[in-house]
């Protein structure tokens, strides 16, 4: 029943591999976001998804960059050609309804720790 | 977009004591404002939050303060105990999907 979780935790990746990064949120969650956390800064938005849909996807820093949730629940990040510059924290983050009016909470996962050689 | 700034970057306090995390935001259109905090290692998990039709909000020890005049929000923590030390993130959002996130203070308490 637990929370939101992420696999794997930890990630090395030589430099020109793909990854893919895995996000199960917490069940019946209807949005999912993922975010970029450098070593000593905030999370950065990368994009967010209202069940299947991705409906933000400004974040994202290049077109290497892409994620899906195609059943609505477990999200995949995919990062291809990966570059030292992608090394960070990849936090993924579910509410249980989608923003506007009603401002839910965001529970975190405990990330993914993508280190490229 | 939003751009979110964040003070102190780095604070100690003497158990006991209080501490006050000062943060400034852009766009006025922004109107929820979380705190979370992470201790090391570990996942940010939300602390307390306000919204722009309230000015301050309390839940124990922890108050947050609202001045929507000027654009900035405070995190106040009283009777400082050592397991408040962590990193303290503020973010402020105006449609409530896309957050914007301070640069984060680490918050050592000193026994």
């Amino acid at each position: 029943g637990a929370g939101v979780s992420q696999s794997p935790r930890y990630k090395v990746a030589k430099r020109g591999q793909d990854v893919a990064l895995r996000c199960d949120p917490i069940s019946g969650h209807v949005s999912l976001f993922w975010y970029q956390q450098a070593l000593g800064q905030g999370p950065e938005f990368l994009t967010y998804f209202q069940n299947e849909a991705q409906l933000d996807k400004s974040g994202l820093p290049s077109d290497r960059f892409f994620a899906e949730r195609p059943e609505g629940s477990v999200s995949t990040l995919k990062i291809q050609r990966t570059q030292q510059e992608d090394s960070a924290v990849y936090l993924c983050a579910s509410s249980l309804v989608f923003g506007g009016f009603s401002y839910n909470e965001q529970f975190f996962g405990p990330g993914t720790r993508l280190t490229v050689l | 977009g939003e751009n979110v700034e964040q003070h102190p970057s780095t604070l100690s306090v003497q158990e006991g004591d209080s501490a006050v995390i000062k943060c400034t935001y852009s766009d006025s259109a922004s109107n929820y404002f979380p705190w979370y905090k992470q201790e090391l290692g570990k996942r940010p998990q939300l602390i307390i939050d306000i919204r722009s039709n309230v000015g301050e909000k309390k839940d124990q020890r922890i108050a947050v303060t609202l001045n929507k005049t000027a654009k900035h929000f405070s995190l106040h923590i009283t009777e400082t105990q050592p397991e408040d030390s962590a990193v303290y993130f503020c973010a402020a959002t105006n449609t409530g999907n896309q957050f914007y996130f301070g640069t984060g203070t680490s918050l050592t308490v000193i026994p």
